[in-house]
């Protein structure tokens, strides 16, 4: 199986920052990294597919980057409904492995 | 809009069983796969199973193989997870989610990805 890592597990930032979560992944996945967010107790919602696309709905805040093993989701001025966890998921291999997370907290 | 709602969840001892459903709505169910993803208490996420549109094609994670059968009722737009022999490392919130599959000319890789996703169903596998 692809192993997944996130980095940080954890990350303070405050309103109106420009916040970067990177996501490693143990082989070349080439683009196929999408990124989900969820907030406490609800399901995670699709933020990010194919490395760089965001879905219809999604805020131009958010963008993706990276090909191969590293990729980086950045949001570029963050909004109080902009803290929750963030998933980068693998879908080159199957099993579609994901990383553990990485939580955005109030700073 | 699509929407996903799951049901079945509930506690139940080590070694039984249980079958989860997800009732979707909002899209047409029998031209997408569909995916079962859990998360352990404090946990990330981990995709469990997936199923072909038509049924014909069937995944599992190594963990559960064996043990847990997804299967779908496309007249009645309805997901399920038959799970037996479980156990406690299977207590988790399962959500189904839709698996967007898109094929690119030349590409030998689907993309794929999970939207949207049920609200979840807590299963608690303990004596």
């Amino acid at each position: 199986d692809i192993h997944m890592t996130q980095s940080p597990s954890s990350l303070s930032a405050s309103v109106g920052d420009r916040v970067t979560f990177t996501c490693r992944a143990s082989q070349s996945i080439s683009n196929y990294l999408n990124w989900y967010q969820q907030k406490p107790g609800k399901a995670p919602k699709l933020l990010i597919y194919a490395a760089a696309s965001l879905p219809s709905g999604v805020p131009s805040r958010f963008s993706g980057s990276g090909s191969g093993t590293d990729f980086t989701l950045t949001i570029s001025s963050l909004q109080p409904e902009d803290f929750a966890t963030y998933h980068c998921q693998q879908t080159y291999i199957t099993p579609g492995t994901f990383g553990q997370g990485t939580k955005l907290e109030i700073k | 809009e699509a929407q996903l709602v799951e049901s079945g969840g509930g506690l139940v001892q080590p070694g039984g069983s249980l079958r989860l459903s997800c009732a979707a709505s909002g899209f047409t169910f029998s031209n997408y796969w569909m995916s079962w993803v859990r998360q352990g208490p404090g946990k990330g996420l981990e995709w469990v199973a997936n199923i072909k549109e038509d049924g014909s094609e069937k995944y599992y994670v190594d963990s559960v193989k064996g043990r847990f059968t997804i299967s779908r009722d496309n007249a009645k737009n309805s997901l399920y997870l038959l799970m037996n022999s479980l156990r406690a490392e299977d207590t988790a919130v399962y959500y189904c989610a839709r698996d967007f599959k898109v094929r690119v000319p030349n590409i030998e890789v689907a993309y794929n990805w999970f939207a949207p996703w049920g609200q979840g169903t807590l299963v608690t596998v303990s004596s």
